[in-house]
């Protein structure tokens, strides 16, 4: 148990809707990462979020969005949702003062989101 | 283009056998990662490394900075090791790239 927490595990929704996954990292820790996992594409950096402020961002499509609050934890919020958005999202969080370069990460289990 | 590559794709071997998996890349990196994922999709970070060699257990995580390329060996591999182990690099541009992976099976 890596100690971060990603609600909800599984999600089945509709194309052109809208979802939110939530984060809460480990105890302590005020980075949070976000990733996309897909099988034709692989894991592919989102976001990076550093107590509060956005980082860094990776290939983050605009109908994605995310923040964190201050009690730390992470939303992913996923609009106008399509077929190939189906994927595992998952986050991780690391202590962070060194930011995405040269913290370890720990991940979360992941949400796995269908979209028919 | 991808900015890591890893070899092999697939990988089967023999309990007890030395196994090796490679990674390049062709950014600037921070540091390069090696994680695990098993097969229920978790992902485990193994070694975070930016010179040099680490040892954990029978892993062992080597980095050539100058030529860019890194090496994951697993010694007297078990059947537990069977996994998808995952290159990725913290770029110094602040990005964060993944290999595809290397699906591992372990023989008893």
């Amino acid at each position: 148990d890596s100690g971060v927490t990603q609600t909800p595990k599984h999600l089945i929704t509709a194309t052109g809707q809208r979802v939110t996954l939530r984060c809460s990292p480990r105890s302590g820790d005020l980075s949070v990462y976000w990733y996309q996992q897909s099988l034709d594409q692989g894991l592919q950096f989102l976001i990076h979020y550093y107590n509060g402020e956005e980082r860094a961002k990776g290939n983050i499509l605009e109908r994605f969005s995310a923040q964190q609050f201050p009690d730390l934890h992470s939303e992913l919020n996923l609009s106008s949702l399509e077929l190939g958005d189906s994927a595992l999202y998952f986050c991780a969080s690391s202590f962070g003062l060194a930011g995405i370069r040269t913290d370890t990460q720990y991940f979360g289990p992941g949400t796995r989101l269908t979209v028919l | 283009k991808n900015e890591v590559e890893q070899s092999p794709q697939n990988l089967t071997a023999q309990e007890g056998e030395f196994i090796t998996i490679n990674c390049s890349y062709s950014v600037g990196i921070s540091a390069l990662h090696w994680l695990q994922q098993h097969p229920g999709g978790g992902i485990v970070s193994l070694f975070m490394l930016s010179s040099g060699k680490k040892k954990h257990g029978r892993l062992i995580a080597t980095i050539n900075i100058q030529e860019k390329h890194s090496s994951l060996h697993i010694t007297a591999s078990h059947p537990r090791d069977s996994a998808v182990y995952i290159c990725a690099v913290s770029s110094t541009g602040n990005q964060f790239y993944f290999g595809t992976g290397t699906s591992l099976t372990v023989i008893p």
